[in-house]
C-alpha cells in the first residue's frame, strides 16, 4: 500500500509550459515537504506546508497542501531544462512518527 | 551555509563483511535519521534517533543494522554482515525537531559483491 501516492510518475514537457504534480494520500499528514532528487545525490528540500489549505510560492514554483491535510500539489510555471529532476513529496502520518516518502515524480525539461 | 555531510560517497564490500556509513548532521540538529534508496526505487525510511537512542525504524532495521551516536558530531550506521540486497544508496539527515523538515546528505553509495 502506497501511502503517498503521486503522479505523474513520469513527465516529459517542453520548455515553457506550465504543469502541476500531486501527491496524494487517504491519511492525514502533520505536514508535508517538497524535495527535488538529483541522480546519485540526496534530497534537497524545496518547501514545507503545514496549514490545510496553505499556499506557498518559491519563485516560478506554487505548492499548495489540501483543506483536509491529505493531498498536496507542486505546480511549475514556464519550466526550464534546470527544473528536469525526481521530486519527492513526504512527510508524517498524523498519529505516528515515520516519515514517510511519496512514490516521486520525474521530470524532464526539453529545451 | 550549514548541510549533512557523509563519508564515504561509495563503498564497495564482500557479501558478509561489515561495514560503517558515517553522517556527520547539521550541528544545532537534535534528530537524526538514515534512509535507504535502491536503484530506482523510492526512498525509504530505516530508523530515527534521538537523544541517544532509536525513537522510530522501520521494518526493514532488522538485528544486522544498528546505529551510533559515538561523539558529538558523528552519527554511524552499522550493517553488521552485508547481503547483496543491501546494495543501495544510503542517505543521512537531521532535523531541528520531530516533525521539523529534514535535510539530508549526499548520501552512500554501498555496493555489495
Amino acid at each position: 500500500t502506497q501511502l503517498l501516492e503521486q503522479s505523474p510518475q513520469f513527465l516529459s514537457i517542453q520548455e515553457g509550459e506550465n504543469l502541476t504534480v500531486y501527491c496524494n494520500s487517504s491519511s492525514v499528514f502533520s505536514s508535508l515537504q517538497w524535495y527535488r532528487q538529483e541522480p546519485g545525490e540526496g534530497p534537497v528540500l524545496l518547501v514545507t506546508v503545514v496549514t490545510g489549505g496553505e499556499v506557498k510560492k518559491l519563485k516560478r514554483l506554487t505548492f499548495q497542501f489540501g483543506d483536509a491535510r491529505k493531498d498536496s500539489s507542486l505546480h511549475i510555471t514556464a519550466a526550464q531544462p534546470g527544473d528536469t529532476g525526481l521530486y519527492l513529496c513526504a512527510g508524517v502520518r498524523s498519529g505516528t512518527y515515520k516519515y514517510i516518502f511519496g512514490t516521486g515524480t520525474r521530470l524532464k525539461v526539453l529545451a | 551555509e550549514p548541510e549533512v555531510t557523509q563519508t564515504p560517497s561509495h563503498q564497495v564490500t564482500q557479501m558478509g563483511q561489515e561495514v560503517i556509513l558515517r553522517c556527520v548532521p547539521i550541528s544545532n540538529h537534535l534528530y537524526f535519521y538514515w534512509y535507504r534508496q535502491i536503484l530506482g526505487q523510492k526512498v525509504e525510511f530505516l530508523v530515527s534517533f534521538y537523544n541517544n537512542e532509536i525513537s522510530e525504524k522501520s521494518e526493514i532495521f532488522d538485528d544486522q543494522f544498528s546505529v551510533e551516536r559515538p561523539d558529538g558530531s558523528n552519527f554511524t550506521l552499522k550493517i553488521r554482515s552485508t547481503k547483496l540486497e543491501d546494495s543501495a544508496m544510503y542517505f543521512c539527515a537531521s532535523s531541528e525537531g520531530r516533525f521539523y523538515e529534514q535535510y539530508f546528505g549526499p548520501g552512500t553509495r554501498l555496493t555489495v559483491t
